[in-house]
């Protein structure tokens, strides 16, 4: 089973659609989790962190379930320019070097 | 300016060649890492530097090597580069007092033939 595993996709979806990822890890000990954006050919760059229970950023929410290992990103209203390649980021547990697991991604592209 | 620069962006080669790519930071991150990213398989770590007396391994290491020649610069070289060293490769910094968050450069797509 690999540390981090998402759905590759691609989500095709209308303008104004509610679209959610999920993202499973394996080891139950890890800390903390982000979900990143990258835009095709570019860098990925972070959207959001997941500390606890999960957090909201307008049309965006990040939850963890502990219990079932996953993370999920929920996005509303989408828009077009939330087309790009959403990774799922875990942070080891304490104790370990630092150093971010990624999943593969997975892509989302919204049409008109 | 972008905070971390990479050079060179793009660069064909062939194979055999001795290749090293440039990163540098102006966020006085004391954290930097190098990745390279294939296409369905995510981000993997080749090195990582937690300041300048620090350099790591990470997953997939071999046939590089890294120069962390000041806080502010990471380099890595490929001393003979081979085609499945093909990837787009990104450097990343980051610090622990800000939460730990990764700051990437641009990226450097390597062709190698």
């Amino acid at each position: 089973r690999k540390e981090v595993e998402q759905d590759p996709g691609p989500f095709n979806v209308p303008e104004g659609a509610t679209v959610a990822f999920n993202c499973t890890y394996s080891n139950s000990a890890s800390q903390s989790f982000f979900w990143y954006r990258q835009d095709c050919r570019k860098e990925p760059k972070l959207l959001m962190s997941v500390y606890s229970s999960g957090n909201e950023d307008g049309r965006f929410t990040a939850q963890l379930n502990r219990a079932s290992q996953y993370i999920s990103l929920l996005i509303r209203d989408s828009k077009l320019s939330d087309s790009a390649t959403y990774l799922c980021v875990v942070n080891p547990p304490p104790g370990s070097s630092y150093k971010l697991i990624f999943g593969s991604g997975t892509r989302l592209l919204v049409r008109p | 300016d972008a905070d971390v620069t990479q050079t060179p962006r793009n660069r064909i080669t062939k194979t055999g060649k001795r290749i090293m790519l440039e990163c540098s930071q102006t966020k006085g991150h004391d954290r930097m890492y190098w990745y390279r990213q294939d296409p369905g398989l995510g981000l993997q770590l080749i090195y990582y530097s937690f300041d300048v007396k620090d350099i790591n391994k990470g997953e997939i290491s071999d046939g590089y090597s890294v120069s962390r020649q000041a806080q502010a610069k990471f380099s890595l070289s490929l001393e003979s580069a081979i085609p499945n060293q093909t990837a787009l490769y990104f450097c990343a910094t980051s610090d622990l007092q800000e939460g730990g968050e990764l700051f990437f450069g641009e990226g450097s797509r390597l062709t190698v033939l």
